[in-house]
């Protein structure tokens, strides 16, 4: 129940398209659901979060998409670049500092 | 603004050692946390410290312990180190409430040999 699964494990996208990274929790307890950009040597670096009370939130090319009912959260990474070629990982809290992050998602973006 | 920053960078350790990682958390924040992350279980929780407490303790052996000082530097020791310890250590730091939004350090890369 503590578990977030991510999908998929590897993504390949031409430049300038989309990138869909997918996420889904069954603990409802969780209320805070960020996602981190994590480049080979550095560590993990917050993207974008969002809360249980929005379904959607955007912040320039990236967006995350929130479906409660369905316990699932996916990133979109739109007009995606080459410089977006990183690891993706999803995560989970409930009110701590205790993150449950998903396997991670190795995104790379052709020129 | 300075980052979180971890000494060392690198290390090279034998079975049975034990060894001692620093994490310096950013300017005013007082949560401290540490993260292992392997290739095969990805990141996973070690400990929080807040003002110098322990908050929050995941799912490893008492080998891997943890303190924090009154300026909130942290450290994270492991003691009788296995080759299954090898990993990326990550130190991360916030200074809001409730667990919003980490800033990680680039991490010690532990090799146990």
């Amino acid at each position: 129940q503590q578990q977030v699964k991510q999908s998929p494990q590897s993504l390949i996208v031409q430049k300038g398209g989309i990138s869909i990274i997918n996420c889904a929790y069954e603990n409802t307890a969780f209320d805070y659901f960020p996602w981190y950009q994590q480049f080979p040597g550095k560590g993990p670096a917050l993207l974008i979060a969002i809360r249980p009370d929005v379904s959607e939130k955007k912040e320039g090319r990236f967006t995350i998409s929130f479906n409660k009912s369905a316990k699932q959260f996916s990133l979109h990474i739109m007009d995606s670049q080459p410089g977006d070629s990183a690891t993706y990982f999803c995560a989970a809290s409930s009110g701590t500092y205790k993150y449950i992050f998903g396997t991670g998602t190795r995104l790379k973006v052709l020129a | 603004k300075a980052g979180v920053t971890q000494t060392p960078r690198y290390l090279i350790k034998t079975r049975g050692q034990q060894v001692t990682l620093s994490c310096s958390p950013i300017s005013g924040h007082r949560s401290v946390s540490w993260y292992q992350q392997t290739p095969g279980q990805g990141l996973q929780f070690l400990f929080e410290y807040f003002s110098e407490t322990q908050r929050n303790k995941g799912n490893f052996p008492g080998r891997f312990s943890g303190r924090q000082f009154s300026n909130s530097r942290s450290e994270m020791n492991v003691s009788t180190l296995e080759l299954g310890d090898s990993a990326l250590y990550l130190c991360a730091s916030s200074g809001q409430g409730k667990g919003y939004g980490y800033t990680f350090g680039s991490g010690t890369r532990l090799t146990v040999v």
